[in-house]
């Protein structure tokens, strides 16, 4: 089936760093999201991208995260400064246009664990 | 308040026994989707269901929106079947909620 894939599948950095987190989505998909989740506790949605803009986004978005997909290549999540509670696995998902709007598709994570 | 109760919160099975898991929700939803989480942490979803009944093998997911509910029934289980199960809904925007999970082991 189609696939997310996530780069890279594992990421350490020190504290006030700034870390990029890539996401290749499905090629015809449009609706771009990511997720957030610490180990052993429930997946969160962190925001929605569509058209190049942020349609929704949750509190844990903090001003030190920013979305963008520059000219259809990788939909990235970037957090500048990091800090220790940013550490947890990045989920980034999409969907496709029309009727499976809704049906959304998921990365494998990346594992993010900031010292 | 929470938005979707999951349950149960864990589950243990014989092999070949039956499971049903439900999802609640306190608001209306529009969209409702089922995934398997693996114990290595990738999502695969097993059902997008945003109502009515939908089978895939021994899986069956059954969504009714008046209620506010949604189940997945896992037949005939298999050791295989091991891992967390998560419902996500949308109300209404862009918003996914997921459900806390249900971890489910199936043992010979």
């Amino acid at each position: 089936g189609p696939k997310v894939l996530q780069i890279p599948s594992h990421q350490i950095i020190d504290m006030g760093q700034m870390v990029t987190l890539n996401c290749d989505p499905v090629s015809n998909h449009l609706y771009f999201y990511w997720y957030k989740q610490i180990l052993g506790q429930q997946m969160e949605f962190l925001v929605n991208f569509y058209n190049g803009k942020v349609m929704e986004k949750s509190k844990l978005f903090k001003d030190q995260f920013s979305v963008e997909r520059p000219d259809g290549s990788y939909f990235t999540l970037k957090i500048q400064p990091t800090a220790l509670e940013d550490s947890a696995v990045y989920f980034c998902a999409s969907s496709p246009p029309g009727l499976g709007v809704y049906e959304q598709y998921f990365g494998p994570g990346t594992r993010l664990t900031v010292l | 308040g929470q938005q979707v109760q999951q349950s149960p919160t864990s589950l243990v099975l014989q092999e070949g026994e039956n499971a049903e898991l439900q999802c609640n929700f306190s608001t209306s939803l529009n969209s409702m989707q089922w995934f398997y989480q693996r114990p290595g942490g990738s999502l695969i979803s097993v059902f997008y269901n945003p109502s009515g009944t939908k089978q895939s093998g021994r899986l069956t997911s059954t969504t009714v929106i008046k209620e506010r509910r949604s189940s997945l029934h896992i037949s005939s289980s298999q050791i295989t079947d091991s891992g967390t199960y998560l419902c996500a809904m949308r109300t209404g925007g862009y918003k996914v909620v997921f459900g806390s999970g249900t971890r489910l082991l199936v043992s010979p």
